[in-house]
């Protein structure tokens, strides 16, 4: 079982919808990524928080909103999305600053905008 | 900024054949290594990583990563493939002190019987 929880597994929603993707550890990681994996590609950076505040952001579209309430939590909220967005939403964590520790992934929320 | 090129985008072998998937990057300042492993509706395993050391690194599960430096290339290598060996690889490079982490495009490595 992988030590970093995303649920929902399987997302559908429509454009003009809002939802959220929630992605949880307690590995006491201080680092947590987004990443936007499509289908025969590979993983994507979105964002990374180090410490609850975000540090990278890479020219995301304002439609995609991260939030880092606490240490453990990290969320991704969606809002009038297109069906380009439609893809595999991966998360990880990492302990902060310090690549020797690799990153530990997620299953992933698979999202498909109708 | 660094990246990583595979140069095979598919590696279809036979069971107990031996494989190498090949991996090369760019960079102008040193780098950590990595290969992950992802299953079908899986998120990404880490198989080996390289940061410094001895140049070849070994998996638990018999695989294994030689860092070139010359050749700027992280090689990934099984003497002996099983079945459940069938999964996307990738090969990706990291910066010191920098969690951002670039992929490869990935191999998709199928073992048949």
């Amino acid at each position: 079982d992988t030590e970093v929880t995303q649920t929902p597994k399987h997302l559908v929603m429509g454009m003009t919808n809002k939802k959220s993707l929630k992605c949880e550890q307690h590995m006491g990681h201080r680092a947590m990524y987004w990443y936007k994996q499509k289908a025969k590609k590979p993983p994507e950076l979105m964002f990374v928080y180090s410490y609850e505040k975000l540090s990278i952001n890479e020219s995301v579209p304002s439609r995609f909103s991260p939030e880092c309430p606490n240490s453990s939590l990290l969320n991704l909220h969606l809002h009038a999305l297109q069906p380009e967005d439609s893809a595999l939403y991966l998360c990880a964590s990492s302990h902060i600053a310090d690549t020797l520790q690799p990153q530990h992934f997620g299953d992933g929320t698979r999202l498909s905008i109708l | 900024a660094q990246s990583v090129t595979q140069l095979d985008s598919q590696v279809p072998v036979f069971e107990e054949a031996p494989v190498e998937l090949r991996c090369n990057y760019s960079s102008s300042v040193s780098v950590y290594l990595f290969w992950y492993v992802q299953y079908p509706n899986q998120g990404l395993q880490l198989l080996l990583k390289y940061l410094s050391g001895s140049t070849l690194v070994k998996s638990i599960n018999g695989f294994e990563a030689e860092f070139n430096k010359s050749q700027t290339s992280f090689h990934l290598r099984k003497p002996s493939v099983h079945i459940s060996d069938t999964a996307e690889y990738f090969c990706a490079v990291s910066l010191y002190n920098n969690n951002d982490m670039r992929f490869g495009a990935g191999t998709r490595l199928t073992v048949k019987p």
